[in-house]
This record gives C-alpha cells, sequence and structure tokens, in this order.
C-alpha cells in the first residue's frame, strides 16, 4: 500500500515570498490533516478535512495560510507571505478515521 | 480540552522494559488514547491504540487504568532502534473539538547500549 506523498521535501524562501505544499493521501481515506512542526515541538494541527469539507482550521493562520482539498482527495496548502516564525516541518497525514492517522514525510520549509 | 502530560525525556539500556507514563485528566468518554512514535526527518508513526484496560499489539502493550486518567506505553526489551520521540494522544472520530487532537511536546527516549 502507497503512503502518504508530499511534495517538495525542501524549500527554502525569503520572507514575504510565497509557497505551496501538497499532499496526496492514501487512496480511500476520507480524512486529511496539515500540521505544523516546530523544531523542538509536537506537531501543530493546522487543518482538518473531511472529503472536501473543512471540519476543523481553528489553528490555521487564515491571514496568510491557506488550505484546499479539491475533489476530495489531494490537497495543497499555501503560505502568503512567509514569515520567518513560518519555519518548519510541514506534516499532511490521512486516516480513514481520525484515531489512526499516517503521515508523510513531511515538507521542511526555511524562511530566510 | 483533553491536553496530554508526559515526561519530556527518558532514558534506558537496551534489552530493558521501557514504560511512559501519560496523564490526560480531562478525557472524555468518547476519547480513545493513542501512541505514535517519532524519529528525526520523518513523519509520527502509529504504535497501539486503546479506549480501557489492555491493549497489546506486536511491538507494544497499552495500559489503561480504570479512570482512564493515565496511561502507559510499555516497550518490552528495547533496543537502540527504539530511540524516538513518543508522542501520547486522545481523541474521539466523533467530530472535532478544538485541540482535540494535541501532540505535545512528546517523550524523548534514549536507549543506551
Amino acid at each position: 500500500e502507497a503512503g502518504v506523498a508530499q511534495s517538495p521535501r525542501y524549500k527554502i524562501i525569503e520572507k514575504r515570498q510565497s509557497v505551496a505544499f501538497w499532499c496526496n493521501p492514501i487512496s480511500g481515506h476520507a480524512t486529511l490533516y496539515w500540521y505544523q512542526q516546530i523544531l523542538g515541538q509536537g506537531p501543530k494541527l493546522l487543518i482538518q478535512f473531511q472529503n472536501n469539507g473543512v471540519v476543523d482550521d481553528s489553528q490555521l493562520p487564515k491571514d496568510r495560510f491557506s488550505a484546499e482539498r479539491l475533489k476530495g482527495v489531494d490537497s495543497t496548502l499555501k503560505i502568503q507571505p512567509a514569515k520567518l516564525e513560518d519555519s518548519a516541518v510541514y506534516l499532511c497525514a490521512s486516516s480513514l478515521r481520525d484515531r489512526n492517522q499516517f503521515f508523510g514525510p513531511g515538507t521542511r520549509l526555511t524562511v530566510l | 480540552l483533553a491536553k496530554t502530560t508526559q515526561p519530556i525525556s527518558m532514558d534506558s539500556y537496551e534489552g530493558q522494559e521501557v514504560n511512559i507514563t501519560c496523564s490526560h485528566n480531562n478525557i472524555a468518554t468518547n476519547d480513545y488514547i493513542t501512541w505514535y512514535q517519532q524519529f528525526p526527518s520523518q513523519g509520527p508513526r502509529f504504535i497501539i491504540q486503546g479506549y480501557k484496560t489492555k491493549v497489546t499489539n506486536e511491538v507494544a502493550s497499552l495500559f489503561i487504568p480504570a479512570d482512564r486518567k493515565s496511561s502507559t506505553l510499555s516497550l518490552p526489551r528495547v533496543s537502540l532502534s527504539d530511540t524516538a520521540v513518543y508522542y501520547c494522544l486522545v481523541g474521539s472520530d466523533r467530530g472535532s473539538t478544538l485541540g482535540r487532537l494535541y501532540f505535545g511536546r512528546g517523550t524523548q527516549l534514549t536507549v543506551w547500549p
């Protein structure tokens, strides 16, 4: 079974630039999550989708972050404009039911 | 808000049994307890999940007392490759509540030869 795919694996940008991350969940998984993990901390949930609808985006900084999951499969997370404090690993996960999540390898973002 | 409290770090030696305890005083009736493992530069990986009493799989056991306000992850005979961060989560599949999927800082387990 293929796992959760994410791209790119690494991204370096300057502050105020824009960046987008892509996630392809495990086939058939209705629930998709985006997490932000800052060095030395646990993952923090940014947004949770159930199919193509948003279940929880309470911790998503909506002035600069946006996410979509068209057709209930792939998802894109965008940051515009980026700030220095956005430097982190962005993890995508998917699940059949949200008790057991399968994580992708993450995208390491560095904002200079 | 079902947050969890775990020790920041633990040390062990190869071949020993390791028990990591997690406190979750505000656990809700519908919440399950789930443990994840994370190696550097990788996403977290599911280890085990339970609701009450004891659950065992091929890699770990999970002990949950009757009041469910804590849980203990037990790793038998650890090896160097078990060095990782371990996260305890509580949550429910019945909709989303603020902070429900809360990882916390986890427990850094270091296994020495």
